[in-house]
């Protein structure tokens, strides 16, 4: 198994450009999320998915949207990227829908810079 | 908000000595976690320790968790270099996910 896989490694925006970055797992998880890291800061949560079909807010999502058509998938979309934007951002799942309650299984993530 | 506080932020210590880190959370969990993070890498599981739970070990690991003073703590015994890493706990209360801390940032020392 690949594990959760990250797609780009590095980014480099301008502001106002859009992007998604995508978020892959092959362990058939029901719980997806996606987190940013910034200095000092620890993680927080953006968006999160307990199944297909199902998306919720976390922490900061604003400036984020999030879809989840399939199990094995859960891309984040940058609208109009900001340079507060600028990040590190991690995604995640766990086995079932209880995220909270479970081991999180990260990516190696995406490094974000807009300018 | 960040529920979870990790105390020290840094800490430096000697290869083979005890390292140990804290870290207090503000409202009631149903879990703590505590994760490591290598430079420029994602986080890594360590243990997971329930709301009914004191004790846990894994290997050199032994996590403690203290409900009613709402604190819990990690010690790495004999430390080694490849356990130079940023520690974060995380806490599981609600169906929103893990709220994570700010970390520690462990370096050991040859």
């Amino acid at each position: 198994n690949a594990g959760v896989t990250q797609t780009p490694k590095f980014q480099v925006l301008k502001t106002g450009q859009s992007m998604t970055l995508q978020c892959a797992q092959d362990m058939n998880h029901e719980y997806m999320s996606w987190y940013r890291q910034d200095p000092g800061m620890g993680l927080r949560l953006i968006h999160y998915s307990v199944g297909a079909g199902i998306t919720d807010q976390g922490e900061v999502p604003n400036g984020y949207n999030v879809s989840r058509s399939t199990t094995e998938d859960f891309p984040l979309r940058l609208l109009s990227a900001a340079p507060s934007q600028t990040s590190v951002y991690f995604c995640a799942s766990s086995i079932s829908g209880r995220g909270y309650q479970e081991t999180q299984y990260f990516g190696p993530g995406t490094r974000l810079l807009v300018l | 908000s960040q529920q979870g506080e990790e105390d020290p932020q840094a800490l430096s210590i000697q290869e083979g000595e005890n390292a140990t880190m804290n870290c207090s959370y503000k409202t009631s969990i149903n879990n703590l976690q505590w994760y490591r993070q290598n430079s420029g890498r994602g986080l890594v599981h360590l243990i997971l320790i329930r709301s009914n739970e004191r004790e846990k070990h894994s290997g050199r690991l032994r996590v403690t968790l203290d409900t009613s003073k709402k604190s819990s703590s990690l010690l790495i015994t004999a430390s080694r270099a490849a356990d130079t890493a940023s520690y974060f706990c995380a806490t599981g209360a609600s169906a929103d996910g893990l709220t994570f801390g700010k970390g520690t940032h462990l370096i050991i020392q040859p």
